[in-house]
């Protein structure tokens, strides 16, 4: 049952903003955006992660819409390191051992920066 | 330097030998996981464990079994009842339980089995 919805690929020129689109439009009250990124054959790294109100980071700034249905993750100045499979999640952050336990990585968007 | 790590990098296996993935983390965290991601796909949960002596299946648990005797370490063992283990493994560790915005992955295990 996925959560989220993002473009399979993009592409973004070197030294532009990329902007990655996600929507979430049974995101529940209590749960969060977070955004992750994997490069080639490497393990997933965060990037930054919010509720309602837009966020920002050394690495990325993250929009949420006002109904919290869609978010967007800006990296400002993308780099070729930045190309990477993108990850947006739902989930809420819990701390009581519950059900909470995991994040569900759907298949991501595939952000290829071009020289 | 803290952080996890994972060994060996590449695992090559004959189909019904059982194989132990290690995981070891030096960041203090209570919580860790296993992860197993195929080519394309995103990735699924195996197992995962709050504290020492605990530990819980996850979505894909038949056929892989884990053991969580020190805070520190998190093994992962692929036995041959696994129909399909050629992926790639991922562990992780969080500070607690869903604590997703600090989990740390680590480089991973391509295991491949023939």
């Amino acid at each position: 049952d996925a959560k989220t919805t993002q473009p399979p690929s993009m592409d973004c020129a070197e030294g532009r903003a990329a902007n990655l689109p996600c929507n979430h439009s049974t995101i529940s009250g209590n749960e969060y955006v977070y955004w992750y990124r994997q490069i080639h054959s490497q393990g997933p790294q965060y990037i930054i992660h919010g509720l309602k109100n837009n966020e920002t980071n050394e690495m990325a700034s993250l929009i949420i819409t006002e109904d919290r249905k869609s978010s967007t993750l800006i990296l400002p100045h993308a780099t070729l390191r930045d190309t990477a499979v993108y990850y947006c999640i739902v989930s809420p952050t819990d701390n009581s051992g519950g059900s909470n336990y995991k994040l569900t990585f759907g298949k991501g968007t595939l952000l290829t920066v071009n020289p | 330097d803290g952080g996890i790590t994972q060994s060996p990098k590449y695992l090559f296996r004959k189909e019904g030998q059982n194989v132990t993935l290690s995981c070891e983390q030096n960041l203090n965290h209570d919580a860790m996981y296993w992860y197993r991601q195929d080519p394309g796909q995103g990735l699924r949960l195996i197992y995962y464990s709050q504290i020492v002596n605990d530990f819980q299946k996850g979505d894909i648990a038949e056929g892989y079994s884990v053991s969580r005797e020190k805070k520190e370490s998190f093994p992962l063992t692929v036995t041959s009842a696994q129909k399909n283990p050629t992926a790639f493994y991922l562990c992780a560790s969080s500070m607690y339980l869903g604590a997703f915005y600090e989990q740390y992955f680590g480089p991973g295990t391509r295991l491949t089995v023939t």
